[in-house]
């Protein structure tokens, strides 16, 4: 089975911060992660498909990039609406597999 | 507008059984992909099960592999979840969720609300 790692397990920034979240899997998973947002009390909602392609109405401030084992979600310019936990997933091959997610808070 | 609504979920003792459902309008059901994600109280995701357009091709998660089946109707545009020999670490917030299509992986674009399930004596 694919394990994936995600970090950090928790940041906190400014608004105007550029963050980063990373994770890694296992093993070459090609393209097949995905990024998703999370509000608290809330269902998850996806940002990010396919390692780097922005889902339809998401703000193009979130960004992905890589492929193969390492992946990294980017938000260009921290804004308050952005706290939330954020979690990968690789999608590549079942069984599926979440990141341990990263809570996001601003200071 | 494309909906899911999940349902069923409640309070049952270890041991128990519950079969939640996952209701769905607003797209052609049959031409997706779907999957069952657990939520635990204060705890990340976990992916639970998927099932193929077909209803042919199932996965399960370790944990639950064994106790849980999932199934769907085509014809009703339903998902569902049986869940058996449940365990107090199966509580938690179910979510369905759909696969996106036009692409060549399988992020899960639509989310349902959630049903919660608690499993205590």
């Amino acid at each position: 089975d694919i394990q994936v790692t995600q970090s950090p397990s928790s940041l906190s920034a400014s608004v105007g911060d550029r963050v980063t979240i990373t994770c890694r899997a296992s093993q070459g998973i090609s393209n097949g992660l995905s990024w998703y947002q999370q509000k608290l009390g809330q269902a998850p909602t996806l940002l990010i498909y396919a390692a780097s392609s922005l889902q339809s109405g998401v703000s193009s401030r979130f960004s992905g990039s890589g492929s193969g084992r390492d992946f990294t979600l980017t938000i260009s310019s921290l804004l308050p609406d952005d706290v939330a936990t954020y979690y990968c997933l690789q999608d590549y091959a079942a069984p599926y597999t979440f990141g341990q997610g990263t809570k996001l808070e601003i200071q | 507008e494309v909906q899911l609504v999940e349902s069923g979920g409640g309070l049952v003792k270890p041991g128990g059984s519950l079969r939640l459902s996952c209701a769905t309008s607003g797209f052609i059901f049959s031409n997706y992909k779907l999957n069952w994600v657990r939520q635990a109280p204060g705890k990340g995701l976990e992916w639970v099960a998927y099932i193929s357009f077909s209803g042919r091709d199932m996965y399960y998660a370790d944990s639950v592999k064994g106790r849980f089946t999932i199934s769907r109707d085509n014809g009703g545009n339903s998902l569902y979840l049986q869940m058996n020999s449940l365990r107090a670490e199966d509580t938690a917030v179910y979510y369905c969720a759909r696969v996106k299509i036009e692409t060549d992986t399988d992020a899960f674009e639509i989310w349902g609300r959630g049903t919660t399930v608690t499993i205590s004596s």
